[in-house]
């Protein structure tokens, strides 16, 4: 069966600190990985998907990038985090490029930064 | 317009209670749709897909409108267990592929 997993659950960081959440997916093989951002009381923002490896497409402009190393590791990274990057972070996966599939998610990671 | 909107809520029902959501859409070609559960602070779990001509899968039943661009979810015999928040889903085939996730209906079930 497939199962994802985010690192770190928790993090809290500085203003202008870095940051990289990893992602990553087992018991599958070519999904479609995507990053999500929800704030505190507010629903899910689409900020990257990717199709395949070294294949990212930004939905948002913002100070984040993600990069897709291997078929099955999707990382979300930010040179220098601003306060309202706060939120939910949340990974997810679906099985076909751009079919009607569902999207299955990670356990999310809580970002503060103070 | 929203792309997808939600009544935030909160629902308060009594155990036992029957509760109706509703989401509407704004673009017509979208082309499947999904109901989405968010307990407190925890990822969101796929409920149900929505088909054309309804579906049920035990006390939870989904219904599409595309004449109104509306779904809806409606839950019987409530359990506490069912207090989470329930997240439309929209998915638009349109040049590339779009998933819109509305920002969800908050229900509290009491005993």
């Amino acid at each position: 069966s497939q199962t994802i997993h985010q690192w770190p659950a928790t993090l809290v960081q500085p203003v202008g600190s870095p940051l990289s959440l990893e992602c990553t997916v087992e018991g599958t093989s070519n999904p479609n990985l995507y990053w999500y951002r929800q704030a505190a009381g507010r629903g899910l923002q689409l900020l990257f998907y990717s199709v395949g490896i070294g294949q990212i497409s930004s939905e948002v402009p913002q100070n984040l990038s993600a990069s897709r190393p291997q078929d099955r590791q999707f990382i979300l990274s930010s040179k220098k985090l601003l306060l309202s990057d706060s939120g939910f972070y949340l990974c997810a996966w679906s099985p076909l490029a751009g079919s009607t599939d569902t999207q299955y998610f990670g356990p999310g990671t809580r970002l503060t930064v103070l | 317009r929203k792309e997808v909107e939600q009544d935030p809520g909160p629902f308060n029902v009594p155990e036992g209670a029957t509760v109706a959501f509703n989401c509407t859409y704004s673009n017509s070609a979208s082309q499947s749709f999904f109901w989405y559960r968010q307990d407190c602070r925890k990822e969101p779990k796929l409920l149900m897909s929505v088909y054309s001509s309804g579906n049920e899968d035990g006390r939870f039943t989904a219904q599409l409108n595309r004449a109104s661009q509306y779904i809806s979810l409606l839950i019987r015999d409530s359990k506490l267990s069912d207090s989470a928040t329930y997240l439309c889903v929209v998915h638009e085939q349109t040049g590339g592929f779009k998933t819109i996730f509305g920002a969800g209906t908050r229900l509290f079930v009491k005993a």
